[in-house]
């Protein structure tokens, strides 16, 4: 099956601050998205971004499809904006997620 | 709801009772997805239905496990003789068709604990 690599792992960022957060993903996609798991455990969809570059606010994201990656990028970091992010893709023509193993963002006052 | 619903939102079993957890998709939504997420990991797939059939069950990890949709919107994960191994959340999605570019929306989850 498909198989998903986040990076980094964790992040610590001072308020203000802007942080990347990749996505790798080992075959082609039509569909990528990126979720913030709030720490109720909610997943909050970001981006649907198979393609293209999007934005929304202090949050842009960035999706090479030929180069099977996707960037997600945070500006002026808040706390709020802690937790975990996540990325996932359909498995082949299956619409099933695979997700990776999330990044861990603490944004520190 | 404008979204989807779970319930109910934390469940605590003791080792061996069966469990029933809950899933209201988006209205209109004719896919429905059960993942479970283990601490410190991301969701990992379980099954999928579209309408009232189960596509794909390859992700249930034991034949304890059983989902149904009988009537193509709320859906049910039931867990037989619960083992300490089942503690998770388990989320539920929905969207508006099975196509993989449709955009899955997941609901807050349940969490289960067995002790």
């Amino acid at each position: 099956g498909i198989q998903v690599e986040q990076s980094p792992p964790d992040l610590i960022l001072q308020e203000g601050a802007n942080s990347t957060l990749r996505c790798n993903f080992s075959d082609s996609v039509n569909n990528l998205q990126w979720f913030h798991q709030n720490p109720w455990g909610q997943l909050i969809n970001l981006f649907y971004i198979p393609s293209g570059t999007k934005q929304n606010g202090r949050l842009s994201a960035t999706t090479v499809a030929t180069e099977r990656y996707s960037l997600l990028y945070i500006s002026s970091s808040q706390t709020t904006d802690s937790g975990v992010y996540f990325c996932a893709v359909p498995s082949g023509a299956n619409s099933k997620l695979t997700f990776g193993k999330g990044i861990t963002l603490s944004v520190r006052p | 709801g404008a979204g989807v619903s779970q319930s109910p939102r934390y469940k605590v079993a003791k080792r061996g009772q069966d469990v029933a957890l809950r899933c209201d998709p988006i209205s209109g939504h004719v896919s429905l997805f059960w993942y479970q997420q283990a601490l410190g990991q991301g969701p990992e797939f379980l099954t999928y239905f579209q309408n009232e059939a189960q596509l794909d069950k390859s992700g249930l990890p034991s034949d304890r496990f059983f989902a149904e949709r009988p009537e193509g919107s709320v859906s049910t994960l039931k867990i037989q003789r619960t083992q300490q191994e089942d503690s998770a959340v388990y989320l539920c999605a929905s969207s508006f068709s099975l196509a993989s570019y449709n955009e899955q929306f997941f609901g807050p989850g349940t969490r289960l604990t067995v002790l």
